[in-house]
């Protein structure tokens, strides 16, 4: 049974950091994208970050580029959101998502239940 | 960056009604869209990618279609389990932007 299963978040100060980490299992993880998605509350969807399969490819939102990194350990089959000077703006539930297809193409065919981020004072 | 635009943005139609959502690109993107929907309090689900393709267990009264920067997504018969919010996003490079949404209600 396929499994994503996100967390680290919780309430942090704004300029402050987190990690968000996101577990596999019940698929070949380590020949899968994944990818992070976020959703402020009562908003729409934003994706935020993809990794490539062996982790070789990263991509990010212009609104957090420079901000977020995104990792994984395939020997742990684990996916890592590092989050440093953050925002009220990225107060959001953050899902870790699994691409379609091996041939990597930023297809998001599995969520996980995601993890809620509060930015505040 | 491309813009991912959907209308309606909200919609209300009788069980049974055929509904349209439009999604529109700012720039071509052949055929690399996808729809997703999201039930209330719940976590999104693919619905159709490659702009046209069901997945998986998707009920067949979804559909989808388009290219280049039009697509649409139909729902034959509306029943009350799609009450939902409906996104597109793009694939086709980075960034990988998902539309606003598109509420339908009953």
């Amino acid at each position: 049974q396929m499994q994503l299963v996100e967390s680290g978040g919780g309430v942090v100060q704004p300029g402050k950091s987190l990690r968000l980490s996101c577990e596999a299992s019940g698929f070949n993880f380590r020949s899968f994208g994944i990818h992070w998605v976020r959703q402020a509350p009562g908003r729409g969807l934003e994706w935020v970050a993809t990794i490539s399969f062996d982790g070789g490819k990263r991509y990010y939102a212009d609104s957090v580029k420079g901000r977020f990194t995104i990792s994984r350990d395939n020997s742990i089959n684990t996916v890592n959101l590092q989050m440093k000077s953050l925002r009220p703006e990225d107060t959001a539930i953050y899902y870790c998502t699994k691409d379609h297809s091996t041939t990597w193409q930023q297809i998001f065919d599995f969520w996980g239940q995601g993890t809620l981020v509060t930015v505040s004072s | 960056d491309m813009q991912m635009t959907q209308s309606p943005s909200s919609l209300s139609a009788s069980v049974g009604d055929r509904v349209t959502i439009t999604c529109r690109a700012s720039q071509g993107i052949n055929e690399y869209l996808a729809w997703y929907q999201q039930k209330p309090g719940k976590v999104p689900t693919l619905l159709i990618y490659g702009a046209s393709t069901l997945q998986s267990g998707v009920p067949s009264r979804f559909s989808g279609s388009g290219s280049g920067t039009d697509f649409t997504l139909t729902i034959t018969s509306l029943q009350p389990e799609d009450v939902a919010t409906y996104y597109c996003q793009k694939y086709n490079s980075a960034p990988f932007t998902f539309g606003p949404g598109t509420k339908v209600e009953i």
